[in-house]
Parts: C-alpha cells; structure tokens; sequence
C-alpha cells in the first residue's frame, strides 16, 4: 500500500528558530500534497497545498511567510516553520495524493505519521 | 464539499459490533464518501470510501443510504485497537482534492 513518511516524529526547538519537517512518499509519485496542523483535542486544520513544482496555497489566515512549504519533487515536500514560538507548538501532519492510479479520482489520500512540535 | 454531521462520541463493548452514523444531506451526486479514522498521536489512516453501493474490505463495512443523505460506518467486531476517533467527509472529485474534517466521533471500546 502507500506509504508517507514524517521526519521528525518529535522536535523540540528553541524561541525564534525555525524548524523543517519533511514529508515523503515512499512508493508512489504524489503530484499533491497537504499541510495539516492540529492542536490538542481539536481536529486537523487544512494550512496548505502543494504542487509539485508550483507554490503552494495557502489556507486563509496562514502566514505563507511563516510556514515555508517546498514541493520539488514528486516524493518529497517539506514545512519550514521560521522563527518558532510557542503558539506555533502543535501536531503538523501531512498527507499525499498518488497522482500516477486510479485511487487520485475517488480522492483517497494518504497520511504520513505526524511531527510534533514543541517550541520552548 | 458537503458539511457532514457526525455524533461527538460513541462507546462499544469489545468484540461486539459498532455503526457509526453519518449525516450529509447536502452531497451532491457526485460526491464520494470517505471515512478515515485517526489514532491517538498518529496521522489519520484511511479507512473506506464509497458513492452510491455499500462497500466492505477488510477493515469495515460502509453502508449508504438509497438517498445518499447518510451513511453507517460499519466495525464488524470493535477491538481495543479500533478505539479512535472516526471522520466521515465528502470529496467532490474535482479540483483541488481537499478533504475537511470535522469534529469526527470518538469510539471507545470498551473492554
């Protein structure tokens, strides 16, 4: 089956730097992928698309300036959160769309494991 | 995508079966339903999706109305491992291939 891959499961990062999270696709070509942030006991939050090689969109009220997405290949996206601070703590979680099969018409979507963040 | 209503929570005892409602009375025709479901501290994990027939596959069963208005989230046998909480969304099939969630239903199985 199709496999997404975060790294770093877990960060913990000082106030005022920035912090990368990578999201890989293992065995299928994602032409898509999305940005997701939860916080506790809420539900996950749409912040982002990506293309792969196109800017990414952002979802209203995210600082595209302040969650750096780059999608330059067709396995591989990354989230650069700058200038970390503690508001900006929570669980950021990927997901991917396989561009090259049948499953991208019904929509199906594939989820990495997540990265939390802690900014002290 | 249409807006989807789904209880807040729900309790199962082991082994036994779970249904798991969903309301969407607004989808379109068109509109595929997807059911993905997220353990604690982990990425949410597909789980099934249908349009207009029930489906099954080795997780669960999905069982839609002859409406399409709602569907049921079938778990044959709730195991401790299915504890979770469960979304139920609507994807359009077109353009940006989106899913929102929303609030979802936390089952909780009891042992």
């Amino acid at each position: 089956g199709a496999v997404v891959s975060q790294h770093p499961s877990w960060v913990i990062c000082k106030s005022g730097t920035s912090v990368k999270i990578e999201c890989r696709s293992l065995d299928f070509q994602a032409t898509t992928m999305f940005w997701y942030r939860q916080f506790p006991k809420q539900s996950l939050m749409l912040m982002a698309t990506s293309n792969e090689g196109s800017k990414a969109t952002y979802e209203q009220g995210v600082e595209k300036d302040k969650f750096l997405i780059n999608h330059a290949s067709l396995t591989l996206s990354t989230l650069t959160v700058t200038s970390a601070h503690p508001e900006d703590s929570s669980f950021y979680i990927c997901s991917a769309r396989d561009g090259t099969s049948g499953r991208s018409y019904t929509g199906e979507l594939f989820f990495g494991e997540g990265s939390r963040l802690t900014v002290l | 995508d249409a807006k989807t209503t789904q209880p807040n929570s729900m309790e199962s005892n082991e082994e036994e079966p779970v249904h798991l409602p969903c309301n969407h009375s607004t989808i379109s025709g068109t509109d595929y339903i997807h059911w993905y479901r997220q353990l604690p501290s982990q990425g949410p994990e597909y789980v099934i999706h249908g349009l207009t027939s029930n489906v099954n596959n080795r997780m669960a069963s999905l069982a839609i109305a002859e409406d399409r208005k709602s569907s049921t989230l079938i778990l044959h046998r709730a195991t401790l491992r299915d504890a979770a909480v469960y979304y139920c969304m609507s994807y359009s099939g077109a353009g940006s291939y989106q899913l929102t969630f929303g609030k979802g239903t936390k089952l909780s199985v009891i042992p």
